[in-house]
């Protein structure tokens, strides 16, 4: 079965950092870009951060340059984002979620976003 | 960035009832755009890529269609578990970027 795990929320004050972790399994985890997505408290969805399945190039929401960093270890089937300098706007559910096909040849997630985890609660507040 | 707007941002049905629901982008995108179905305290679930191809696993009483910079989808013969928010998501180019949500109610 095709399943993805986050882990690593939790309560964190203003300016502080976290590392959210996306264990991956059921699938050949290195083939597949993956992205972080959020939701914020009764609010839509929000695409934080991808990186190509090799790892060699990760993308940045606006929101997100300069204080996240996505990162993944291949050998491990498991995806990552550090999160520093952390702000209440950030108070969010965060998923990671599976490109839907392991070719880039009409670029990422051209089938979607096919698998997502149960997303791991991150609340930034003193 | 691409904007994009989906309307309604909440629409009434029955069971039974067809609903549209459409989603529009700033610029064109050809046919990067997917659905996603999302029921309260879950995860969001595919339901449509490449604004018009089905994902394994959804009911045929979905369907999107629409090219260029406006697109729909169609839930025809609404059942009960399909009450849920649906957004529209556009993968052209980054950052990738989600319609603000249509909420299905009774």
């Amino acid at each position: 079965e095709v399943q993805l795990v986050e882990s690593g929320g939790g309560l964190v004050q203003p300016g502080g950092s976290l590392r959210l972790s996306c264990a991956a399994s059921g699938f050949s985890f290195s083939n597949f870009a993956m992205s972080w997505v959020r939701q914020a408290p009764g609010k839509g969805l929000e695409w934080v951060s991808g990186i190509s399945g090799s790892g060699s190039s990760t993308y940045y929401a606006d929101s997100a340059k300069g204080r996240f960093t996505i990162s993944r270890d291949n050998s491990k089937n498991t995806l990552y984002l550090q999160m520093n300098s952390l702000r209440a706007e950030d108070t969010a559910i965060y998923y990671c979620a599976k490109d839907g096909s392991s070719s880039s040849a009409l670029g990422f997630y051209y089938y979607g976003m096919d698998v997502w985890g149960q997303g791991t609660t991150v609340t930034v507040s003193s | 960035d691409i904007q994009m707007t989906q309307s309604p941002s909440s629409l009434s049905g029955s069971v039974g009832d067809s609903v549209t629901i459409t989603c529009r982008t700033s610029k064109s995108i050809t046919n990067y755009l997917n659905w996603y179905q999302q029921k309260p305290g879950k995860a969001p679930k595919l339901l449509i890529y490449a604004a018009s191809s089905l994902q394994s696993g959804v009911p045929s009483r979905f369907s999107g269609s629409g090219s260029g910079t406006d697109f729909t989808l169609t839930i025809s013969s609404l059942e009960p578990e399909d009450f849920a928010t649906y957004y529209c998501q556009q993968t052209y180019s980054t950052p990738i970027t989600f319609g603000q949500g249509t909420r299905l109610e009774i």
